[in-house]
């Protein structure tokens, strides 16, 4: 079993729907979970960062992380044709970027 | 813009060849990082150097190395190239080694084995 489990979808949503993307994992130590997105032909970049359990918001981007489940999620509402992407997850438990375990990545396209 | 250059971007290549990367990252960032994305392993940790030393390995085979250069430049050396090497290798760069979760990534490079 991977210690990061990622649907690798595709996922296809019409401009203006909900996504919903997740993550489970097995490694109870991760405390720290990212989301990272990466368009095509281009290398990742970070969206959005949590440090253990609840909620994270920014404008149109929602991150979760249930530790008791060992499950996060990352909700995209109003999603618009520039969210398309493949987005990875990625947790760690010490402080430290060496110890980062990423997610295989979530291929999402949003038609217009 | 990440700030993070890679080269080459693209590189064809036979088996038993040996091919190197090269990395310059973001302007004062001193740790960098390597890392191979395949489609059916997603992104792998290979390696990581801060100002010049080693600080940890991944899951980096005996046939690869790497080095940082005092110009904080990094190069990615891979050496008797099998064909389960082709994949995409990314240098990320931070600031520091204990700052966690923003690695800033290249654009990568594109390595294929035939």
């Amino acid at each position: 079993q991977k210690e990061v489990e990622q649907d690798p979808g595709p996922l296809s949503v019409p401009e203006g729907a909900i996504v919903s993307l997740n993550c489970t994992y097995s490694n109870s130590a991760f405390q720290y979970f990212m989301w990272y997105r990466q368009y095509s032909r281009k290398g990742p970049e970070l969206l959005m960062y949590t440090y253990s359990s609840g909620n994270k918001e920014d404008g149109r981007f929602t991150a979760q992380v249930d530790k008791s489940s060992k499950y996060i999620s990352l909700f995209i509402r109003d999603s618009q044709p520039s969210d398309s992407a493949t987005y990875l997850c990625a947790m760690s438990a010490l402080e430290n970027n060496n110890d980062m375990r990423f997610g295989a990545g979530t291929r999402l396209t949003v038609k217009p | 813009d990440s700030g993070v250059t890679q080269t080459p971007k693209h590189l064809i290549t036979a088996t038993g060849q040996r091919v190197t990367l090269r990395c310059s990252p973001r302007s004062g960032d001193l740790s960098v990082y390597w890392y191979q994305q395949s489609l059916d392993q997603g992104l792998q940790f290979l390696i990581q150097y801060y100002n010049g030393e080693e600080r940890a390995k991944g899951n980096i085979l005996e046939r690869f190395s790497a080095q940082q250069f005092p110009d904080l430049h990094s190069e990615l050396n891979l050496s008797s190239l099998e064909l389960g090497d082709s994949a995409l290798y990314f240098c990320a760069s931070s600031l520091d080694r204990l700052q966690t979760g923003e690695l800033f990534f290249g654009e990568g490079s594109r390595l294929t084995v035939l």
